[in-house]
């Protein structure tokens, strides 16, 4: 059971560059989220979904997209990076709206 | 919108002593859940207690307990006997009962506590 898992770990982009983030959990969970983490701030929401098939915008939304084709899958895009992007992404999953998100190791992204 | 407040940006401790970690919020929603997350150096976001609003008895897990003052808003983290292995950033998070379809529907962070552990 490895539970949250994130794919990449650390990655470098060029501005402009495209890139999806992948991230996979096995708890069958139906509630999925990508946040980012900013120096000296707390997580904020980019998108998340309350169930495969489905997405939702957001605190913080633009720039950004995601898909959700498989229930255990959840994808974090960046169509055109931005050195406004460079953050580290969190993946978290729950079973429902209300409970215990768990999140996984992060990704820290790097845009020149 | 719901706001949170860590009004400590470090907080210093010797290993085996007790510190608070404070944590106010702002909401109008009456049913509600908080958290506490620990993120270490790893960066790895962990769950170290969570409370709900509905109820009166403050949570507790182990050496972590918090204190929860629902009128005045107040959501404090207590960790006794300090460890080394304490030493993390710590994140207050608020989450709705309520589905908005929008940025509430996910945790609101505040922006954190390092702890420090003296040895």
């Amino acid at each position: 059971n490895a539970g949250v898992t994130q794919t990449p770990k650390f990655r470098v982009l060029k501005t402009g560059q495209s890139m999806t983030l992948l991230c996979a959990q096995d708890m069958n969970h139906e509630y999925m989220y990508w946040y980012r983490q900013d120096p000296g701030m707390g997580l904020r929401l980019i998108h998340y979904s309350v169930g495969e098939g489905t997405t939702a915008k957001g605190e913080v939304p633009d720039g950004y997209n995601v898909s959700r084709l498989k229930k255990q899958n959840f994808l974090l895009g960046l169509e055109s990076a931005a050195p406004s992007q460079t953050s580290v992404y969190f993946c978290a999953s729950s079973f429902v709206l209300q409970e215990t998100q768990y999140f996984g190791p992060g990704t820290r992204l790097l845009v020149l | 919108a719901q706001t949170v407040t860590q009004s400590q940006p470090e907080m210093s401790v010797q290993e085996a002593e007790t510190v608070t970690l404070s944590c106010t919020y702002d909401t109008s929603e009456s049913d509600y859940y908080l958290f506490w997350y620990k993120q270490p150096p790893s960066r790895q976001m962990i769950l170290v207690i969570r409370q709900e609003a509905y109820k009166q008895q403050n949570a507790t897990e182990n050496r972590f307990s918090v204190n929860f003052q629902k009128a005045a808003k107040s959501f404090s983290l207590k960790i006794s006997d300090s460890q080394l292995g304490d030493a993390a950033m710590y994140f207050c998070a608020y989450r709705s009962l309520m589905y908005s379809g929008g940025g509430a529907d996910g945790l609101t962070f505040g922006k954190g506590t390092h702890l420090i552990i003296q040895p």
